[in-house]
């Protein structure tokens, strides 16, 4: 594809309900981001993958939040029993490798927990 | 912990008026440093990658420098149309790890 897609744009649930929010990488890009950007702010790491293997974690809130890449492309981070805090844009970037390489983003999904 | 700081938070030039904005980062072990642009309502479009103090990079009116604590970001003679916010990221060798940290950035206006 010509870039990053994510899937839905716009998401509003109410609290409680889980969300699967949708990542479809440049084809061919091994590396696959997941970051959180608030308003005003820089994006904020969540997670990674290289291939299918998630590679660090260590960015994701608490254990409601989880990632998954089972085929080495499309990535779906999956939020469970929402929170109004979990409101936020969610964005997705991938790269040719993990190692230095520029990452291309997607649009984002902006949830929204009501 | 790696760290990045952004600074001003914000700035507003005249059409012409050169500038430069800041990037202080602490990581153990750089790997590489990155400058990002971001229009409103999109996601960060890549601008630059330094990897080692001492290195600079050029494209149009913008030029990035790195050196061990810090980076800047240089723009000659700015237009209106680079008004936007500029994000700087590290991607350090903690725990082998490839996460990249940014900063929060700094808003520009360039006023015609």
């Amino acid at each position: 594809g010509a870039g990053v897609s994510q899937s839905p744009r716009y998401k509003v649930t109410k609290r409680g309900q889980d969300v699967a929010l949708r990542c479809d990488p440049i084809s061919g890009h091994v590396s696959l981001y997941w970051y959180r950007q608030a308003l005003g702010q820089g994006p904020e790491f969540l997670t990674y993958f290289n291939y299918e293997a998630q590679q660090d974690k260590s960015g994701l809130p608490n254990d409601r939040f989880s990632a998954e890449r089972p085929e080495g492309s499309i990535s779906t981070l999956t939020i469970q029993r929402t929170e109004q805090r979990d409101s936020a844009m969610y964005r997705c970037a991938s790269s040719l490798a993990g190692t230095s390489n520029e990452q291309f983003f997607g649009p984002g999904t902006r949830l929204t927990v009501l | 912990e790696d760290q990045v700081t952004q600074s001003p938070e914000a700035l507003r030039l005249q059409e012409g008026e050169s500038s430069s904005l800041n990037c202080s980062y602490t990581v153990s072990g750089l790997r590489g440093l990155f400058w990002y642009r971001q229009d409103p309502g999109k996601g960060p479009e890549f601008l630059f990658t330094l990897y080692s103090a001492g290195e600079e990079k050029e494209k149009e009116r913008l030029k990035a420098t790195l050196t061990k604590k810090e980076s800047f970001l240089h723009i000659t003679a700015p237009k209106p149309e680079d008004s936007a916010t500029y994000l700087c990221a590290v991607q350090g060798t903690t725990s082998g790890t490839y996460k990249y940290i940014f900063g929060t950035g700094t808003r520009l206006k360039v006023l015609a």
